[in-house]
């Protein structure tokens, strides 16, 4: 069925490393795709988005491409802060309704 | 400012005594929604709701219920809570638009514990 599957953390990393987090979908057609953010006690946030075959979602330093070869949309930043620390979730949209799917999220923690 | 209210923050209570979680918004969105975040499972859709009036299930609706009478409140009715039903549950919304582009707002989070 339809999915989402993201890399599986946590993740470690010390200020100012690159960061990749792999997300892949499976769906039929070419549904939106996103990026949430969730810091600690907080809900989620969107990061970033996409919604067609190219697109490029940036903000905050973060960035991810929609790749309809490989079902991907991995997230990435040259440099990560301290402030990055938190619970990314990958997800992706419904055709025909505003329902979103969403990976089981990847902490990071960023260290000094 | 534009936002999605939940309450209470945090519950702890006992099996089979109801309980309603709230949730409200104030930028007139369509489109609302419950979630259960689990360790492992991410987030998982409870119910949701295209408009007043209007609801389905999500992918994970038993011992849940939900109402939509007005556009702006949606809460989420628990009516004989169980101790599966521990979890942390956002409510969230968005405008209505085809084909799923629209981003959800979501609420701070309500931390149940069903003793």
């Amino acid at each position: 069925g339809d999915s989402v599957t993201q890399m599986e953390g946590p993740v470690t990393l010390s200020e100012e490393a690159f960061l990749t987090i792999n997300c892949t979908y499976t769906a039929t057609g070419y549904p939106s795709l996103f990026w949430y953010v969730q810091y600690p006690g907080e809900g989620l946030q969107l990061l970033l988005k996409a919604t067609k075959a190219d697109d490029k979602g940036s903000n905050k330093g973060f960035e991810a491409t929609y790749r309809k070869e490989t079902t991907s949309f991995h997230l990435e930043k040259g440099s990560v802060q301290v402030s990055d620390s938190a619970v990314y979730f990958c997800a992706r949209g419904a055709s025909g309704a505003n329902n979103l799917f969403f990976g089981t999220g990847t902490r990071l923690t960023v260290i000094p | 400012e534009a936002q999605v209210t939940q309450n209470p923050r945090y519950l702890i209570t006992v099996t089979g005594k109801k309980l309603t979680v709230t949730c409200s918004q104030n930028m007139n969105h369509e489109y609302m929604s419950w979630y259960r975040q689990d360790p492992g499972l991410g987030l998982r859709q409870i119910y949701y709701s295209m408009n007043v009036e209007v609801t389905d299930k999500g992918d994970v609706p038993e011992g849940y219920k939900v109402s939509r009478k007005e556009k702006r409140n949606f809460p989420l009715i628990l009516e004989s809570p169980s101790p599966n039903q521990t979890s942390l549950y956002f409510c969230a919304s968005s405008t209505q638009t085809g084909g799923g582009r629209a981003p959800q707002h979501f609420g701070d989070g309500t931390r149940l514990s069903i003793l």
